[in-house]
């Protein structure tokens, strides 16, 4: 079974501070691994994605196959950060599988 | 610019009502999903659709069905209203294309069943 965990539900930082959002996935297959985010009053988007090993907004996500995580970072939170987190997974290579998310985890970042 | 749109922001239904939530996408993609969005539950998968007539149960269908008739359209029904259905529904499309999976959502709809 595919399962996506976030153990917090919020965490809090000040401006500048580092920030990790915590991640851990459970599945037997080959995972492709997701953040996307929700700002206030908007529709949730698209923030990153294992495979293309980018950095959006500062933000990077490295998936760890031995630990099956995928921690958000960056390494100098901005007020604008402020926002809900999911995580999400689906089977890499698969293209009707169901796509499944996390708990999520709102970030608070204080001036 | 993708598009997902769902039929309507916001819903006040009466327990035993038989609901249903619509919801549109223009990219052509083969794969929709139905979502509830609960405070420190996070999303939860309803049902999803990968393709026009076929289905498959997510983690929470009790209470729920779906029809796919058309490819950019995928409805979930709310056979006979409960309380416990009070959520924010969230829908969404993606491509089953390799490198487009990107899952792309609707505004959500509010439903308050009283």
């Amino acid at each position: 079974a595919q399962r996506v965990t976030q153990p917090e539900k919020l965490l809090s930082v000040f401006k500048g501070a580092p920030v990790e959002l915590k991640c851990n996935y459970s599945y037997s297959g080959s995972p492709e691994l997701f953040w996307y985010v929700q700002y206030s009053r908007q529709r949730l988007q698209l923030l990153l994605r294992h495979i293309s090993r980018e950095s959006i907004k500062g933000f990077t996500a490295d998936l760890n196959k031995g630990e099956t995580s995928f921690h958000l970072k960056k390494p100098f939170a901005q007020e604008e950060d402020s926002a809900m987190y999911y995580c999400a997974l689906r089977r890499y290579g698969g293209a009707t599988n169901k796509l499944i998310f996390g708990t999520g985890t709102l970030l608070a970042v204080q001036p | 610019d993708v598009k997902v749109t769902q039929s309507s922001r916001y819903l006040v239904k009466r327990t035993g009502e038989k609901v249903f939530l619509e919801c549109v996408q223009d990219m052509d993609h083969e794969n929709m999903f139905w979502y509830r969005q609960d405070p420190g539950l996070g999303l939860r998968l309803i049902y999803f659709s990968y393709d026009v007539k076929m289905k498959e149960k997510g983690d929470i269908p009790e209470g729920y069905s779906v029809s796919r008739e058309k490819k950019e359209r995928f409805s979930l029904i709310l056979e006979s209203a409960s309380t416990n259905q009070t959520s924010m529904y969230l829908c969404a499309s993606s491509s089953g294309k390799q490198g487009r999976t990107e899952a792309f959502f609707g505004q959500g709809t509010r439903l308050t069943v009283v």
